[in-house]
């Protein structure tokens, strides 16, 4: 059972537009949500993250929305740029800081 | 400072073979987890040491095990190879529990292990 899902294995956007990318998660025990990007060979680099108390946090050009009663949380890259394209994971953590849970991820691709 | 090291890189194995990984987490940082990354199957979370001992594991069979030394470098063992563990293995490493919340972790650039 997937605890946390991202229904869009891809995307593409134009270079300068708005890119986002969504998450859903099944697990009501979740306290924290992160963001993390992947590039070919490389591991996983964080990028932003939100605790459950929020919905909202902004870091630059990347902000994540979190929808607690639609268990549903958003990352807004704006602009999008060709350097941001890469492998996007949504994760989720409890307040214990247990295993983080990653959903599929989704390829983002950012066209010049 | 630097980052989290996983040695080797790109590993060939023979079905049957056994095989170990290793991670140095950065320093300070006690928290060692490993990771499985598949195209079909994305991450999945393999186990968690801390300070030594095993905090977490995930839903992975007995032929995949690890360890965490006293520096806080760890390995993982997968005896008995199989096809289907092709993949990159990622570890992991975090300062502590708020650290792993706020930032989550901090991930090594993984090995690659092909099985054939």
């Amino acid at each position: 059972d997937q605890q946390v899902k991202q229904n869009s294995p891809s995307l593409s956007v134009q270079e300068g537009r708005i890119s986002i990318l969504n998450c859903d998660y099944t697990n009501s025990m979740f306290d924290y949500f992160l963001w993390y990007k992947k590039y070919p060979a490389e591991g996983p680099t964080f990028l932003i993250s939100i605790s459950s108390i929020k919905d909202k946090n902004e870091d630059g050009r990347f902000t994540v929305f979190l929808n607690k009663s639609a268990k549903h949380l958003s990352l807004h890259i704006v602009p999008s740029q060709p350097g941001d394209s890469a492998v996007y994971f949504c994760a989720a953590i409890n307040n214990a800081g247990n295993m983080l849970t990653f959903g599929g991820g989704t390829r983002l691709m950012v066209k010049p | 400072k630097a980052g989290v090291t996983q040695t080797p890189r790109y590993l060939i194995k023979t079905r049957g073979q056994q095989v170990t990984l290793s991670c140095s987490p950065i320093s300070g940082h006690r928290s060692v987890s490993w990771y499985q990354q598949t195209p079909g199957q994305g991450l999945q979370f393999l186990f968690e040491y801390f300070s030594e001992t095993q905090r977490n594991k995930g839903n992975f069979p007995g032929r995949f095990s690890g360890r965490q030394f006293s520096n806080s470098r760890s390995e993982m063992n997968v005896s008995t190879l199989e096809l289907g563990d092709s993949a990159l293995y990622l570890c992991a490493s975090s300062l502590d529990v708020q650290d792993r919340t706020a930032h989550g972790y901090t991930f090594g650039s993984g090995t690659r292990l092909t099985v054939v």
